[in-house]
């Protein structure tokens, strides 16, 4: 089975630094990948995903991630992080075959310091 | 994307009552999904909702605890039934929207006393 991996649970930036949030999966195949946010009490929002072709790519709120097939990693990035950014970001695998079932990672909750 | 809707929004119960929480789409979408998001954890699948057949329920949720009705293309429900302490968290309903993608509603926050 597949599963997703977020290693860091807390990560704290300051306001216009740079952002980095790491994903793991563990998947025979290439998966779909995702990555999701929640602010407090809202439900997710999509922030970018991953089926095929070109290994980085763009999402909302100047968000980016990048594919590794060889590093089994899809990471987060952001270069000038606003204090708006603070929330709790879940990476996410599905596959083809799956019934379009996705697996989420255990979060990371981002702070923004001022 | 789809624009999703959920009621109620939050809900305080007492042990041992049931509570139906809505979800509505404003677009047709052939598969609706509930999650379960308990404190301070991540996603978990409880069922997948077809529309004109029964729920397909992942382990360790079963459809007596958790009914789900899907009477058309746009609308479902999750019943979280007999509640107890534990079954207090936040319910998501999501939609594919036949691109393999997710979208999400904005979730009931249940408490259950």
């Amino acid at each position: 089975a597949q599963s997703v991996t977020q290693p860091d649970i807390h990560i704290t930036v300051s306001e216009g630094a740079s952002l980095e949030l790491r994903c793991n999966y563990s998947y025979g195949a290439t998966p779909y990948l995702f990555w999701y946010v929640q602010s407090p009490g809202q439900g997710l929002q999509l922030l970018l995903k991953y089926f095929s072709g070109d290994t980085l790519v763009q999402g909302i709120k100047g968000f980016e991630a990048e594919f590794k097939r060889s590093q089994s990693s899809f990471n987060l990035r952001k270069p000038s992080v606003h204090w708006s950014d603070a929330a709790e970001y879940f990476c996410a695998v599905g596959f083809t075959g799956g019934g379009n079932k996705l697996t989420f990672g255990t979060g990371t909750q981002l702070k923004v310091e001022l | 994307s789809a624009v999703i809707s959920q009621k109620p929004s939050r809900d305080i119960c007492q042990r041992g009552t049931s509570l139906t929480i809505q979800c509505q789409v404003d677009s047709q979408v052939t598969m609706m999904f509930w999650y379960r998001q308990q404190p301070g954890q991540s996603l978990t699948l409880i069922a997948t909702a077809n529309q004109g057949s029964e729920a397909t329920y992942e382990s360790g949720f079963v459809i007596d605890k958790f009914p789900i009705s899907r009477p058309n293309l746009t609308f479902s429900t999750l019943t979280v039934s007999n509640m107890s302490p534990e079954d207090s968290s936040i319910y998501l309903c999501s939609v594919d929207d036949s691109t393999d993608t997710q979208y999400f509603g904005p979730g009931t926050r249940l408490t259950v006393l």
